[in-house]
């Protein structure tokens, strides 16, 4: 079974609009970590946000934030006022403590920011 | 802020060779994973270090791929004897901890063989 579940493969935005990425995740964990991950053309991988399953608050760091829905297992990652830069592949990840903190990516979803 | 850096960025080679890549992870940082990426597909878990062993594999890390710390710093990825298939983007990852914390990724080395 897929642990995580993109099912977007590839979306257009507007540049200074938002985006919302979804994510969905299956773990019988208590304790587990979802990363998202933007990876540019250029290939490497870069770390955007994090969300613990304890934390209450929702993540944020500058225009990325992630919608947290534990109920329904969903890590949506929300981009803030788009910019041309943002075009790249996004990936949402998660690290279970029952997994040996190796981290299960999902699929991927390519995010193109139109002027 | 400190980085996971990896080398060569691409390296190209023939069937059958021996490659080695290589990784310096953040220096306070005791765990240590390699990705792979294979072109257009996802990033798929090969193998995880700790304690200058290997503490999981994936079904991709077969006999012809080994992990070494040869001296505290370095942490290396070798191929015995490499085949078309292994031709993909190879990420070195490190964190401080086993806990559910941010994996700081390098670069990637680009292997391909031929």
């Amino acid at each position: 079974a897929q642990k995580i579940t993109q099912t977007q493969p590839g979306m257009f935005v507007q540049e200074k609009e938002a985006v919302t990425l979804d994510c969905t995740y299956d773990t019988s964990d208590q304790s587990y970590g979802l990363f998202w991950y933007k990876q540019p053309s250029s290939g490497e991988m870069i770390f955007l946000i994090y969300q613990g399953s304890y934390d209450e608050q929702n993540a944020t760091e500058g225009r990325y934030s992630l919608n947290f829905q534990k109920a329904r297992k969903s890590a949506n990652l929300v981009i803030s006022a788009s910019q041309l830069g943002d075009s790249a592949m996004y990936f949402c990840a998660m690290r279970e403590s029952l997994g040996d903190y190796k981290l299960s990516f999902g699929a991927g979803t390519t995010v193109t920011v139109r002027a | 802020e400190p980085e996971v850096t990896q080398t060569p960025s691409h390296q190209v080679t023939q069937m059958g060779q021996e490659v080695i890549l290589r990784c310096v992870p953040i220096s306070n940082h005791l765990y240590f994973y390699w990705y792979r990426q294979i072109l257009g597909q996802k990033v798929e878990f090969l193998v995880s270090f700790y304690n200058n062993e290997i503490s999981e594999k994936s079904e991709i890390f077969d006999d012809q791929f080994s992990v070494e710390r040869p001296d505290g710093s370095n942490f290396t990825l070798k191929i015995r004897s490499t085949k078309l298939e292994d031709s993909a983007m190879y990420f070195c990852a490190s964190s401080v901890s086993g806990q559910n914390e941010k994996l700081f990724f390098g670069s990637g080395t680009q292997l391909s063989v031929l």
